[in-house]
């Protein structure tokens, strides 16, 4: 089973309706984050969360909510869905970073959302 | 001005050439730089990191950082269709730090 599981994988909905990607890991991680990824633009950050308790915005957070569940479960709502919210979007974790290093990122395999 | 530029290509090599991937950044306080590879219809993974200023091997990769130009490669000897895949560029201010800076990332076809 992979480390860092998105779901749905693929949607397609249609403009204003609400929509969630769900995001599940199993790596013990306390930092979350959610991408979105579009050709030409690459990857930005849309919100990221440090524990339960400490959600932030990232640099693209305008037409998107979080919620962090618990430690594992990290979901991206989109309150009412509009065409250039089209995009692939990811989940991702890492550790604190502590011991220094980059403090690499784990990203899940995406979900392709495409909103009509 | 994008703080950190890649060029996305798509770059076609033959099986076996030298591939050699780039960026630019302009924030000189960026301390970290590491390439992540994205095969299609995957999340990305990290390839490999570097801190400063250096060279860093691994296996067939090397990852070059020059500061004073601020330039970021990465070069693939024998390249191999397995290698096909979509190459992001990042960095960020210090170790550990949550605030990733991407390239948007350039496709690389290795052809057999």
């Amino acid at each position: 089973d992979a480390d860092v599981t998105q779901t749905p994988r693929n949607r397609i909905t249609k403009t204003g309706k609400r929509i969630m990607l769900e995001c599940s890991q199993t790596k013990g991680h306390d930092r979350m984050y959610w991408y979105r990824q579009d050709p030409g633009l690459g990857l930005q950050l849309i919100y990221y969360s440090f524990d339960v308790k400490d959600i932030n915005k990232g640099e693209i957070s305008d037409g998107y909510s979080v919620s962090r569940q618990a430690q594992a479960k990290f979901s991206l709502s989109l309150e009412s869905a509009i065409p250039n919210q089209t995009a692939l979007y990811f989940c991702a974790t890492s550790d604190t970073g502590l011991a220094g290093g980059a403090g690499e990122l784990f990203f899940g395999e995406g979900s392709r959302l495409t909103v009509l | 001005q994008k703080e950190v530029e890649q060029d996305p290509g798509p770059l076609s090599v033959p099986e076996g050439a030298i591939v050699s991937l780039n960026c630019t950044y302009s924030n000189s306080a960026f301390q970290y730089f590491m390439w992540y590879r994205q095969y299609s219809r995957k999340g990305p993974e990290l390839l490999m990191y570097t801190y400063s200023s250096g060279n860093k091997e691994d296996g067939r990769f090397t990852a070059q950082v020059d500061k004073s130009s601020k330039y970021i490669s990465l070069f693939i000897r024998d390249s191999q269709p397995s290698d096909s895949a979509t190459y992001l560029c990042a960095t960020s201010l210090r170790a550990g730090s949550y605030q990733l800076t991407f390239g948007k990332g350039t496709k690389l076809s290795v052809i057999p």
